[in-house]
C-alpha cells in the first residue's frame, strides 16, 4: 500500500527561526511529489512541485528537496512568519491521475513571537 | 482569477434532511473534484469530473450525489447522512487533463458539514 509519512507532527518555533519539516514515502511507481499549506478551516495551496529529476526547488522563503532514491523529501522555511502557522501536507503522485495520489498526514506548524 | 468559491460555508443539518454543497471555479479547468477531510486527516477524494462526466467515484456511498451542471459549477447533494459524516469537504480543480498531476489543484476553502 502506498504511503506517505511526515514528520514531526507538530512543531513550534520562535518567529524569524528556521525549520525543516520531513516526508518519507513508498508510493511507486512515482510521478512527483508537492508540498502544501493548509490554514485551519481553508483548503491546501501548493507550494511546489517536484518530478523524479529535480532535487530542489523554490518559493520565496520555502525550499524543498528531494532524494527518489531514498524516497525522502523535505521542505525548509526561512525566517519564519506568523503568517507560516499552518499545515504543511505532502503529496505524492503515481502515474495515472488524481486517483493515484496518496495525501500525507501534514505537520502543524505553529510560528510564536 | 485563481479563486475556488464553496458555498455554504459552514452547514448543520439532520441526518433527515437534504441539502446541497455548491463550488464554482472560472478558471476554465475541466476537471473537478470533492474531498472529505475529518479531523487532523488528510483529504479523501469522493468523485472526480472531467468535462462535466462522472470520471471517478471512489466507492462513496449513494446518499452522497454529486452533479456537474456545466464547466464552472460542481454540486454535492447530500441525503439521510449520518452523524459520522461530518467533515470539511473540500472542492478542488484542476486545469485539463484527469491523467495529469503535474496541473495544479487549486482547493477551495471548504464546507464545514456537521450533522446532528
Amino acid at each position: 500500500k502506498n504511503q506517505v509519512e511526515q514528520s514531526p507532527q507538530s512543531l513550534i518555533i520562535l518567529e524569524g527561526k528556521n525549520c525543516t519539516l520531513q516526508c518519507n514515502y513508498t508510493v511507486s511507481p512515482f510521478s512527483n511529489l508537492r508540498w502544501y499549506k493548509q490554514d485551519t478551516g481553508r483548503g491546501p495551496v501548493s507550494l511546489t512541485i517536484m518530478t523524479f529529476s529535480e532535487n530542489t526547488k523554490s518559493n520565496g522563503r520555502y525550499t524543498a528537496t528531494l532524494d527518489a532514491d531514498t524516497k525522502q523529501s523535505s521542505l525548509h522555511i526561512t525566517a519564519s512568519q506568523l503568517s507560516d502557522s499552518a499545515s504543511y501536507i505532502c503529496v505524492v503522485s503515481a502515474p495515472g491521475g488524481y486517483q493515484k495520489v496518496t495525501f500525507g498526514i501534514g505537520t502543524k506548524l505553529q510560528v510564536i513571537p | 482569477d485563481t479563486e475556488v468559491t464553496q458555498t455554504p460555508k459552514h452547514l448543520v443539518m439532520g441526518m433527515t434532511n437534504k441539502k446541497s454543497l455548491k463550488c464554482e471555479q472560472h478558471m476554465g479547468h475541466r476537471a473537478m473534484y470533492w474531498y472529505k477531510q475529518k479531523a487532523k486527516k488528510p483529504p479523501e477524494l469522493m468523485f472526480v469530473y472531467s468535462y462535466e462526466k462522472l470520471s471517478i467515484n471512489e466507492s462513496v456511498p449513494s446518499r452522497f450525489s454529486p452533479e456537474c451542471p456545466n464547466s464552472s459549477l460542481l454540486n454535492l447533494h447530500l441525503h439521510a447522512l449520518q452523524p459520522e459524516d461530518s467533515a470539511l469537504y473540500l472542492c478542488a480543480s484542476s486545469q485539463d487533463s484527469l491523467q495529469n498531476t503535474f496541473y495544479e489543484q487549486y482547493f477551495g476553502p471548504g464546507t464545514r458539514l456537521t450533522v446532528t
